[in-house]
């Protein structure tokens, strides 16, 4: 089993969708948790950044952590053209250093 | 947020030849840095961690002597693939981050490597 499950896509939505991506985990010392967007031949750009269970919100994305379920997601709401890209989450331990886990990454399509 | 510049973002060569790709952090300072290694469709393979000042630390199954890592000062890192071959084409890309231990990368741009 992988330390973190992602349905790699591809997820094709209508302009103006909302998106759900999700990844589970299965090591509970996880305590960081991130999802960066690549675009095609470009490098991560991080999307959102969060410490433990919760919700935190940016513009029209939420990202959301159950640590109970080893769960966490990214909601993208009034989905554009221009979200279309790769998501990957990741997720680290405490005292890892600055060393992630990435899930294998969720191609998304927005069309018009 | 923070910036990382990777150089080239393509780069072709002969296989035997040697290929050096650099990584740099524009605004700030970064004691460790990350190496890794993408197939398409694939995700992010951590291959070494780059540590300022000191021997680069490999995961396992990536060869040391093929792929080496130079930390130089807190802004750059370089990865050298030696006698390159067609099966190191791939999308190689670094991250560094302005803070230890928060997990709060910031990657370059990539460089992808074709060897004929």
């Amino acid at each position: 089993q992988k330390e973190v499950e992602q349905d790699p896509g591809p997820l094709s939505v209508p302009e103006g969708a909302i998106v759900s991506l999700n990844c589970t985990y299965s090591n509970s010392a996880f305590q960081y948790f991130m999802w960066y967007r690549q675009y095609s031949r470009k490098g991560p750009e991080l999307l959102m950044y969060t410490y433990s269970s919760g919700n935190k919100e940016d513009g029209r994305f939420t990202a959301q952590v159950d640590k109970s379920s080893k769960y966490i997601s990214l909601f993208i709401r009034d989905s554009q053209p221009s979200d279309s890209a790769t998501y990957l989450c990741a997720m680290k331990i405490t005292g890892g250093g600055n060393k992630l886990t990435f899930g294998t990454g969720t191609q998304l399509k927005v069309e018009l | 947020g923070a910036v990382v510049s990777q150089h080239p973002s393509r780069v072709i060569c002969k296989s035997g030849t040697s290929v050096k790709i650099e990584c740099r952090s524009l605004d700030f300072q970064a004691t460790t840095m990350f190496w890794y290694r993408q197939f398409p469709k694939k995700s992010l393979m951590l291959m070494a961690t780059s540590n300022e000042g000191s021997k680069a630390t490999y995961e396992q199954g990536v060869e040391k002597d093929k792929f080496l890592i130079n930390h130089a000062s807190l802004t750059l890192s370089t990865l050298t693939v030696t006698s390159a071959h067609p099966e190191d084409s791939s999308f190689y890309i670094c991250s560094a981050s302005a803070q230890a231990n928060t997990g709060e990368l910031f990657f370059g741009e990539g460089s992808r490597l074709t060897v004929l």
